[in-house]
């Protein structure tokens, strides 16, 4: 069964912590994603990247960083948190094109206090 | 910028009734996917349309995409509370990553 694991369900951090939100898939896929959901906005993608030591900005970047030093892991950065980021996390795979089937971690909803 | 709008934002309906959610854009997409995502969990693929006018059906649940390709539509027959979650549309438009509607939240009462 194909499985996308994000290694935190829900963490709560002050401001101006760094956080790291990790996420491994074990399909051997090439892109992995990382998205934001608030309610009324939808998913909304914030770095994405299609292979290792490779990375793209999406949407929405500012504020985030992020690493993909292996194939299976991508890892979300906040340097420094803020309220306003204060949201559920969704890591994402695909396998051959940035527009297959995502494959969808079971979220990691942060609070920034 | 390519945009999906979904309407309605949230339904509210009976176990048994019938329901049609839409998604609407003023771009062309090669293919459309429909996710369900469940309290508590990450979306899950539905299933993707890919020639204009398609129509797949899964179970009560009937998906369309339109002639143009600029549109899709999800119908499900005869609502049970299990079909209760957030319905999203995702397009692809090409070269970049999906582009996802900010869903319709269906509700199914018992």
């Amino acid at each position: 069964d194909v499985k996308v694991t994000q290694s935190s369900r829900y963490l709560v951090k002050r401001t101006g912590e760094k956080v790291f939100l990790e996420c491994v898939q074990d399909m051997d896929h090439e892109n992995m994603f990382w998205y934001r959901q608030d309610p009324g906005l939808g998913l909304r993608l914030i770095y994405f990247s299609y292979d290792v030591k490779m990375k793209e900005k999406g949407d929405i970047p500012e504020g985030y960083s992020v690493s993909r030093e292996k194939k299976e892991r991508f890892s979300l950065i906040l340097e420094s948190a803020s309220t306003n980021q204060t949201s559920m996390y969704l890591c994402a795979s695909s396998r051959d094109t940035n527009t297959g089937e995502l494959f969808f971690g079971e979220g990691s909803r942060l609070t920034v206090l | 910028t390519q945009l999906l709008e979904q309407s309605p934002q949230f339904l509210s309906i009976q176990e048994g009734e019938n329901l049609t959610v839409y998604c609407n854009s003023s771009s062309v997409f090669s293919s459309l996917q429909w996710y369900r995502q469940e309290p508590g969990e990450g979306p899950v693929l539905l299933v993707t349309v890919v020639t204009g006018g398609e129509v797949k059906k899964l179970k009560r649940l009937t998906f369309q995409f339109g002639d143009a390709r600029k549109d899709s539509s999800l119908h499900i027959t005869a609502a049970q509370p299990g079909d209760t979650g957030l319905y999203l549309c995702a397009g692809d438009g090409g070269n970049t990553p999906l582009v996802f509607g900010k869903g319709t939240r269906l509700s199914v009462i018992a």
